[in-house]
């Protein structure tokens, strides 16, 4: 029952540093999602992909790259980390992109930019 | 422009009160589908219900219940007999029904039941 599996957990980078973030499903799910969730707000989508080789920005995608080279992976990189980029992220996948087909999260990764 | 509104930010009840969590959708759209999702203090999200727009039966599972009146584009969720492992926040996630890939999140209601 992994579902949508997130790592690292935990993160502490410092301004500029690299990273980058991996997410799992093990659903056969199409559709792939990064968010993030800052204090007082709701999740804001970062990228999305629709499949594998594909990927597509969001709401908020500027300082973050994405590569879905496995349809059961989507990768989120940060190329030069900013503080303001400290936050929570979130991966979510969903069977396809109907608008009924909700979207299942994993346990998020908690990252701080020093 | 579409907005989803969550106005209560944090709401305490006592254990075994029930609680009714507000969220607004205004959308021109016809047809879209309204989710809710729950985060309790461990972070993760973790789905509950999911209702279309075309369809205004209420609907009750267990201790939860949701409302949903298209006139007045809200969509409440009632707990009854509120416990302390109902506190977590509460998120309304409203979505076109038009291939449109981006859940658009509320705020988010922060519930507390007291013990």
């Amino acid at each position: 029952n992994a579902g949508v599996t997130q790592t690292p957990k935990f993160r502490v980078l410092k301004t500029g540093q690299s990273m980058t973030l991996l997410c799992a499903q093990d659903m056969n799910h199409e559709y792939m999602y990064w968010y993030r969730q800052d204090p007082g707000m709701g999740l804001r989508l970062i990228h999305y992909s629709v499949g594998e080789g594909t990927t597509a920005k969001g709401e908020v995608p500027d300082g973050y790259n994405v590569s879905r080279l496995k349809k059961q992976n989507f990768l989120l990189g940060l190329e030069s980390a900013a503080p303001s980029q400290t936050s929570v992220y979130f991966c979510a996948s969903s069977r396809h992109n109907g608008g009924n087909q909700p979207q299942h999260f994993g346990d998020g990764t908690r990252l701080s930019i020093l | 422009a579409q907005k989803v509104t969550q106005a209560q930010t944090e709401i305490s009840v006592v254990e075994k009160e029930d609680v009714t969590l507000d969220c607004v959708y205004e959308t021109r759209d016809t047809t879209y589908y309204l989710f809710w999702y729950k985060q309790p203090p461990s972070g993760e999200l973790v789905f509950l219900i999911r209702r279309n727009s075309f369809d205004e039966q209420n609907e009750i599972s267990g201790r939860y219940s949701w409302n949903f009146q298209k006139s007045t584009s809200s969509f409440n969720f009632t707990i009854t007999a509120s416990q302390v492992v109902d506190s977590a926040v509460y998120f309304c996630a409203p979505r076109s029904g038009f291939g449109n890939e981006k859940l658009t999140f509320g705020t988010g209601t922060r519930l507390t039941i007291i013990p």
